[in-house]
């Protein structure tokens, strides 16, 4: 079925710790971006690639580093996870970078920083 | 920034009730957008309202863009369990911009 594939879906980090959280798409879209969801807070934005090769910072991008491997793939990378970046981590694409025509969500990573 | 105001921000209602919630801003949006997120899942668009003053629905959801292009509102009729979840507007002007989310609960 053709959507937005994020592995892995749980991960436990030790506070130090890296990781990166791979996200995929097959509708062809020229725009991705990652989301964390804490409770209460809503979507929050922490980086977006509006086109295959640029990528741009988002409302929380501190503590992250992303990657537009190709038009397909969007990677996001903790260096030195801490408790503060306990979260679930959603990936998204659009086929527009503003979003206008919506976008198409994966299903979360949902981590844990102890 | 831009921010959308969203009210209520949890609902606990009985099966077969309507349901209203809405979105405010202090900026114009071009696009608004109603999502809903499913326990343990992705937020799933329902409805784009891509002009001001239309009204579009898909089922029992009715949503509205609103005339002065600054708010927005999902009304659910007769709702079932299954509408369960955290419903999220989101607004477009060079960006796209989310509410908090109206979490609704419906006891049977």
């Amino acid at each position: 079925n053709a959507g937005v594939t994020q592995t892995p879906k749980f991960q436990v980090l030790k506070t130090g710790q890296s990781m990166t959280l791979q996200c995929a798409q097959d509708m062809n879209h020229n725009s991705m971006y990652w989301y964390r969801q804490d409770p209460g807070m809503g979507l929050r934005l922490i980086y977006y690639s509006a086109s295959e090769g640029t990528t741009d910072k988002g409302e929380v991008p501190n503590g992250y580093n992303v990657s537009r491997l190709n038009k397909r793939e969007f990677s996001l990378r903790l260096e030195s996870a801490a408790p503060s970046q306990t979260s679930v981590y959603f990936c998204a694409s659009s086929d527009t970078w503003d979003g206008a025509v919506g976008y198409t969500f994966g299903s979360g990573t949902r981590l844990t920083v102890v | 920034g831009q921010q959308l105001n969203q009210s209520p921000q949890s609902m606990f209602i009985q099966e077969g009730e309507d349901v209203s919630m809405n979105c405010t801003s202090s900026s114009i949006f071009n696009t608004w957008l109603w999502y809903k997120q499913d326990p343990g899942e992705g937020p799933v668009l329902l409805i784009a309202l891509y002009k001001a003053g239309e009204l579009t629905s898909n089922g029992r959801l009715t949503a509205q863009f609103g005339i002065t292009r600054k708010d927005s509102f999902l009304n659910i009729s007769a709702s079932i369990p299954s509408d369960v979840g955290i419903y999220f507007c989101a607004g477009t002007s060079q960006k796209l911009v989310f509410g908090q989310g109206t979490r609704l609960t419906i006891n049977p």
